[in-house]
């Protein structure tokens, strides 16, 4: 069964960077159609679409984080990281990391249990 | 960006109610649309794919139709256990987008 589980600080200050790590159990990061995404959500609001990385390392990011935000791979810890640089109140929320599969379902599933992020001087 | 808009933002409705949110895309993103339940201080979960698959293992009560530009979402007899925030999320195009959310309470 595959499980993701996130982790990294909870609390930053204005100007440093966020970096999370995403340890996946059940299934190799290095094969399938897999994409490996980021999703956060700021207290009380929805749902932001950060990025997502393939096992080749093609990324794709979200236009509004994009000059901020790098992806990357360790296929020996079967792990994936998101930082965002610079960070800012405006980043304090939770964290998600989930599986989405672009040929064989297009949807984020499963999901972490999720890593509150708080930005604050 | 395709922007998805919900309505309503929140609802109040009483056990064994049919319960319909609405998801509208800006522009055409045929069946590109999935519904997500999110309970309080938990992950979304996936309900409908697709704009009206349901998936495995999600109760018969819950249904999806639509395409294009105006998606709906039901819970037919509404149960206790389904008071959550509900999203649609559109993969049509980069960036993939939700909608703002609806929360779902019981009167």
């Amino acid at each position: 069964q595959l499980q993701l589980q996130e982790s990294g600080p909870g609390l930053l200050k204005p100007s440093q960077t966020l970096s999370l790590t995403c340890t996946v159990s059940g299934d190799s990061i290095s094969v399938g159609d897999n994409y490996w995404s980021w999703i956060r959500q700021p207290p009380g609001r929805g749902l932001e679409w950060i990025g997502y990385i393939f096992h080749s390392g093609l990324t794709f990011y979200n236009p509004s984080l994009k000059s901020r935000v790098r992806m990357s791979l360790d296929t020996s810890k079967n792990q994936f990281s998101l930082n965002v640089t610079s960070v800012t109140a405006t980043d304090t929320g939770t964290y998600y990391c989930a599986r989405y599969r672009l040929t064989t379902g297009n949807w984020f599933d499963p999901w972490g249990q999720g890593t509150l992020v708080t930005v604050s001087s | 960006d395709i922007q998805m808009t919900q309505s309503p933002s929140s609802l109040s409705a009483s056990v064994g109610d049919r319960v319909t949110i609405t998801c509208q895309a800006s522009q055409d993103i045929s069946d590109s649309l999935n519904w997500y339940q999110q309970k309080p201080g938990k992950a979304p979960k996936i309900m409908i794919y697709d704009a009206s698959n349901l998936e495995t293992g999600v109760p018969a009560r819950f249904s999806g139709e639509g395409s294009g530009t105006d998606f709906t979402f039901t819970i037919n007899s509404l149960q206790p256990e389904d008071i959550a925030t509900y999203y649609c999320q559109q993969y049509n195009h980069l960036p993939i987008t939700f909608g703002q959310g609806t929360r779902l309470e019981i009167k």
